[in-house]
């Protein structure tokens, strides 16, 4: 079965420019979660999704980050306009409503210039 | 809020070295506990777990056990091998569901 699924591995951009992350998490799994990886910080919790609708949003940095989920089987984590300091490994992660293990994507690395 | 301290890095250990990552955490109520593991490049995965005070969670040759008294969920392997090198994760889930993640601790295991 294929795992969470994310796009683009890799992303190298300017500040300034909009950046648009995509994920796909593992088919009907109820729970999706994006998170931020840094040195810095660790790995931070950005918000999450159940059946398509946002329940906690409080981890977003700030208004240039926003996030969707139009149907179970998308969700996209935009960065507008971005900066350097959002540059991190960004993760998203699935589960079962009940289930105890999350199941991570391969992350995407942005590098903000 | 729940939150999850462990031990900082970087280890280095030598092939055969025991290893013990300490993990402890602050919730309220009986959260489950989890210990995820990061490989060179790759997303998490999850190690092992345990879901109530005193069980112990093992995979891959890992145990943790769940010690309420202490607050307690330390990683422990008798044998390590340079395939474990990585950076792990100690983690709590509350009754909110949401997973808190510790710093994260990067283990190298040299030949």
């Amino acid at each position: 079965d294929a795992g969470v699924i994310q796009s683009p591995r890799h992303e190298v951009t300017e500040m300034g420019q909009e950046v648009t992350l995509r994920c796909k998490p593992i088919s009907g799994h109820d729970y999706l979660f994006w998170y931020r990886q840094t040195m810095m910080r660790g790995l931070e919790l950005l918000i999450y999704f159940n059946n398509n609708v946002p329940i906690d949003d409080s981890g977003m940095p700030e208004d240039r980050f926003s996030a969707k989920m139009p149907n179970a089987s998308f969700s996209t984590l935009k960065i507008q306009p971005s900066e350097p300091r959002d540059s991190a490994v960004y993760f998203c992660a699935s589960r079962l409503d009940g289930g105890r293990e999350l199941f991570f994507g391969e992350g995407s690395r942005l590098t903000v210039l | 809020g729940n939150s999850v301290t462990q031990m900082e890095g970087p280890v280095t250990l030598s092939e055969e070295a025991f290893l013990t990552i300490n993990c402890t955490y602050t919730a309220t109520g009986y959260p489950s506990l989890f210990w995820y593991v990061q490989y060179p490049g790759e997303g998490l995965q999850l190690l092992l777990k345990a879901t109530k005070a005193d069980d112990k969670g093992s995979n891959k040759g890992f145990e943790a056990t769940y010690r309420k008294e202490t607050t307690s969920f330390h990683l422990e392997k008798g044998s390590v091998q340079v395939s474990d090198s990585a950076v792990y994760f100690c983690a709590l889930r509350g009754g909110d569901y949401k997973l808190s993640f510790g710093a994260g601790t990067t283990v190298t295991v040299r030949a």
